[in-house]
Parts: structure tokens; sequence; C-alpha cells
């Protein structure tokens, strides 16, 4: 069975940083692309960022692009998300999910239960 | 403001057959393939169409999904009271190099 479990979250300070994991079981994880997609309490899905099988390829939203970085040990079967200089409106449910192929354009066809990141003083 | 546009609600009472929209533009509906997600309160999102019009196994085929152009939809027929969720459309988005959601239907069951 595919499970994506997602870790990391908790409360930090604006300006804080913070690095999500996800660990990957059930599939080949270095076949297939990645992404961590959020959503803020009461708010819709907002995709974050995507990251292909070998790592080479990774991609922002404008959100967060030059804060976030997302990156992958397929040694370990697992996804990151560092994320620095964080703002009040990063807070959210940090989803982790896997993509239906190897192209960061594949869809993502499976998703972990999420773990929750708070900014605030 | 999400850049794939969708109805914020829908409702429908047992039995019925809903649609929701999902528009978006060449850049993304137009030339990509369309997902679907169901959120039930509380919980993940699950993949409910891929591909435009595609059922993942185990998702029941009340569901089903189109695109036309620069838009697609959702249609639920034999609506059930379990069918009560979010449902969210997306597509790669080549402009912007990264996915785009639609912000998100909530489906009343009545």
């Amino acid at each position: 069975e595919v499970q994506l479990l997602e870790s990391g979250g908790g409360l930090v300070q604006p300006g804080g940083s913070l690095r999500l994991s996800c660990a990957a079981s059930g599939f080949t994880f270095s076949t297939y692309a990645m992404n961590w997609v959020r959503q803020a309490p009461g708010k819709g899905l907002e995709w974050v960022s995507g990251i292909s099988t070998g790592g080479g390829a990774t991609y922002y939203a404008d959100s967060v692009k030059g804060r976030f970085t997302i990156s992958r040990d397929n040694s370990k079967n697992t996804l990151y998300l560092q994320m620095n200089s964080l703002r009040a409106e990063d807070t959210a449910v940090y989803y982790c999910a896997k993509g239906e192929g190897y192209s960061s354009s594949s869809g993502m066809d499976v998703w972990g239960q999420g773990t929750t990141v708070t900014v605030s003083s | 403001q999400s850049v794939l546009t969708q109805p914020p609600s829908a409702s429908g009472t047992p039995g019925q057959r809903v649609t929701i929209s999902c528009s978006g533009s060449s850049s993304n509906i137009g030339s990509k393939s369309v997902y679907w997600y169901q959120q039930l309160p509380g919980t993940a999102p699950k993949l409910l169409i891929y591909n435009n019009n595609q059922r993942p196994s185990g998702v029941p085929d009340r569901f089903s999904g189109s695109k036309s152009g620069t838009s697609a939809s959702l249609a639920i027929s034999g609506l059930r009271s379990e069918d009560e969720a979010d449902y969210y459309c997306a597509a790669w988005d080549d402009s912007l190099s990264g996915w785009v959601f639609g912000g998100g239907t909530q489906l009343t069951v009545l």
C-alpha cells in the first residue's frame, strides 16, 4: 500500500525556520515526482513546490520562491521542505503528494495526512 | 484569487445529478490534463478524476469528468449523503511552471 507520512510541523515565530519531512513507502520512490501542497485554515488547496525524480528539476509557487527549498533523498525514500523566513500567511496544513509519473507536471495521485505549521509570536 | 475558477458552492438532493465547473485558460486546462480531488471534512484530499475523465480504481462510476477547451466539469450522478465534501480541480500551468487549483466547491446534499 502506498503511504506518505509527513512530520516536522509545529509552532514557529515569524522569521523562523522549519524543515518538513515526508516518509514514503509502498512504491519505488525514486521513480516518481513529488510535491508539497498546503491548505490554510478554512481555505482551499495551494500548490507549494514540486521536484522531479532525481531532484534536478524543482518548481516553486511565487509565494514561497526564495524562502522554501524542496529536496529529496531517494536512498531514504524521503521528501523534504526547508522553510525559512516564515510568515503568518504560511500557517497551514502541509501535504506531501506523490506524482503519477517522473515529471513534475504529472498529476498528484496519493496524498499524505498532512502536518500542521503555525507561524505566530 | 485562484487561477482556476470554480463555483464556491453546489447542492442537490439524494439521487440527483450535480455538476461542478472549472474554468481556466490556454496555459493550463486548454493544454493540460485536468484532475479532480475530493476532500471530506477533516481529511486529506483524494484523487477522484485524472487525465480529464479517468477514474482511479475504487472511485464509483457515479463520478465522471469532462473537458472542453479551457473549461472542465465534474458530474456526480445518484447523489448520496457521503458525497458531501469539498471538490477541487487542478491542472499544470505551463506559464507558471507549477500546479494551479480551483478555489474549491463545497457540495451540500440536502
